[in-house]
């Protein structure tokens, strides 16, 4: 029972490239999410996903674009990193508006 | 409890004790609340929840109890064990659910 998993785990980038984060769960959930965890915050939503093709802004969108092509992906891309996008990101899913299932986070340092 | 500072509260608690954490919520709208646990490299894990037509909810060795008068929720862990030592937050969801907001955390700490 793989569940949600992310990757890759750690990512060191340069500020100005193209990075993209991977997320996929096994549980056919509809709803899928992608936050950042930074010192000082709670967890605060990049963007969102209801179903496949749909997608919408959370709390902290600008620098990030995501796609929901199947049910089971949910990729975030960083178009140009900056170094106030270093990070840890976490995706989740859940069947409803509730509960949600975290990923184990990916480490994300932008040089 | 929880801070927005930047260095997480921290609880200190002697194994075989019990732990309450705290979290003081913002909209008195918000009727569904989580608890959850992350442990260090980790991500979130769900630990139990509760809604708001409830005062109080028992898990295995946690306990939620909710007092909508003062937004306050708090977590209670029973014979805290060292597999406890985590970070520990809450999140509520208001009756939309349109947008959930996560505390910041406090850090338990179980000392052998």
């Amino acid at each position: 029972d793989a569940g949600i998993t992310q990757s890759p785990r750690y990512k060191i980038t340069e500020t100005g490239r193209q990075v993209t984060l991977m997320c996929h769960q096994t549980w056919s959930h509809s709803y899928m999410f992608w936050y950042r965890q930074d010192l000082g915050h709670g967890l605060r939503l990049i963007y969102y996903s209801a179903a496949a093709d749909i997608t919408d802004k959370g709390e902290v969108p600008d620098g990030y674009v995501v796609s929901r092509s199947k049910t089971e992906n949910f990729p975030l891309t960083l178009e140009s990193a900056t170094r106030s996008q270093t990070s840890v990101y976490f995706c989740a899913s859940s069947s409803g508006k509730e509960t949600q299932y975290f990923g184990p986070g990916t480490r994300l340092l932008v040089l | 409890g929880e801070s927005v500072g930047l260095h997480l509260p921290t609880l200190s608690v002697q194994e075989g004790d019990n732990s309450i954490i705290n979290c003081a919520y913002s909209n008195s709208a918000s009727d569904y609340f989580i608890w959850y646990k992350q442990e260090s490299g980790k991500g979130p894990q769900f630990i139990i929840d509760i809604r708001s037509n409830m005062d109080k909810r028992q898990g295995q060795r946690v306990t939620v109890l909710l007092n909508k008068t003062v937004k306050h929720l708090s977590l209670q862990i029973a014979a805290t064990q060292p597999g406890d030592s985590a970070v520990y937050f809450c999140a509520e969801f208001p009756r939309d659910r349109q947008k959930v907001t996560f505390g910041t955390g406090t850090k338990l700490q179980v000392i052998p």
